[in-house]
């Protein structure tokens, strides 16, 4: 099976800016979280989408917000960039969102600059 | 202060020897995992525990859900296995949770 896949890979913006990443899930899983990774703040968790539906959201302002298609694929945007919002993100996709059975899988991430 | 604590944050060690990674937390989980994160960004999922301990060729991970403490252990460890280790806990409660992620330890196994 084809892993979890990521795009772009890299991206540079400018403040003030949108943008919009896409994530790809492992063929039959359904539910997709996002995360960021900053050297500052390390990993934090963004939100979760499962059934097109978002389920769970993390600590971050409006701006970020997600959304999920029927094919499970997942995209990001963030709007109004700011030059904190310079990160890794990172996708990761599992079965289901059921806890007892959580193993997730990474994509490569999309590597963030804001200039 | 971090709900997750790892220690240590850095470790060099030569080829071969046994690496031991710790993890404590503070609220109550369904399931911790222990992920590897390779320069360049690339996160693998090593263990998903929940209770006891899991092996995995020279990997081992443990879990003390009363001490709330984890432990990854590296046996005859070799220089590929040089990255940085991240706990990540998925708490038990309620509420909009995803994973929470300890700082993570950088580990550099030298030939």
């Amino acid at each position: 099976k084809a892993g979890v896949t990521q795009t772009p890979r890299y991206l540079i913006k400018t403040r003030g800016q949108q943008v919009t990443l896409s994530c790809s899930p492992i063929s039959g899983h359904r539910s997709v979280s996002w995360y960021q990774q900053t050297p500052g703040q390390g990993l934090q968790f963004l939100f979760e989408y499962f059934s097109e539906t978002q389920r769970n959201k993390g600590n971050f302002p409006g701006r970020f917000s997600g959304r999920q298609f029927s094919n499970s694929r997942s995209e990001m945007n963030v709007s109004t960039l700011e030059l904190g919002d310079s990160a890794l993100y990172l996708c990761a996709s599992s079965l289901s969102p059921d806890r007892s059975s959580y193993e997730q899988y990474f994509g490569p991430g999309t590597r963030l600059t804001v200039t | 202060k971090n709900e997750v604590e790892q220690s240590p944050q850095n470790l060099t060690a030569q080829e071969g020897e046994f690496i031991t990674i710790n993890c404590s937390y503070s609220v109550g989980i369904s399931a911790l995992h222990w992920l590897q994160q390779h320069p360049g960004g690339g996160i693998v999922s090593l263990f998903m525990l929940s209770s006891g301990k899991k092996k995995h060729g020279r990997l081992i991970a443990t879990i003390n859900i009363q001490e709330k403490h984890s432990s990854l252990h590296i046996t005859a460890s070799h220089p590929r296995d040089s990255a940085v280790y991240i706990c990540a806990v998925l708490s038990s409660g309620g509420g909009a949770d995803g994973l929470t992620f300890g700082k993570g330890t950088h580990l550099i196994i030298q030939p």
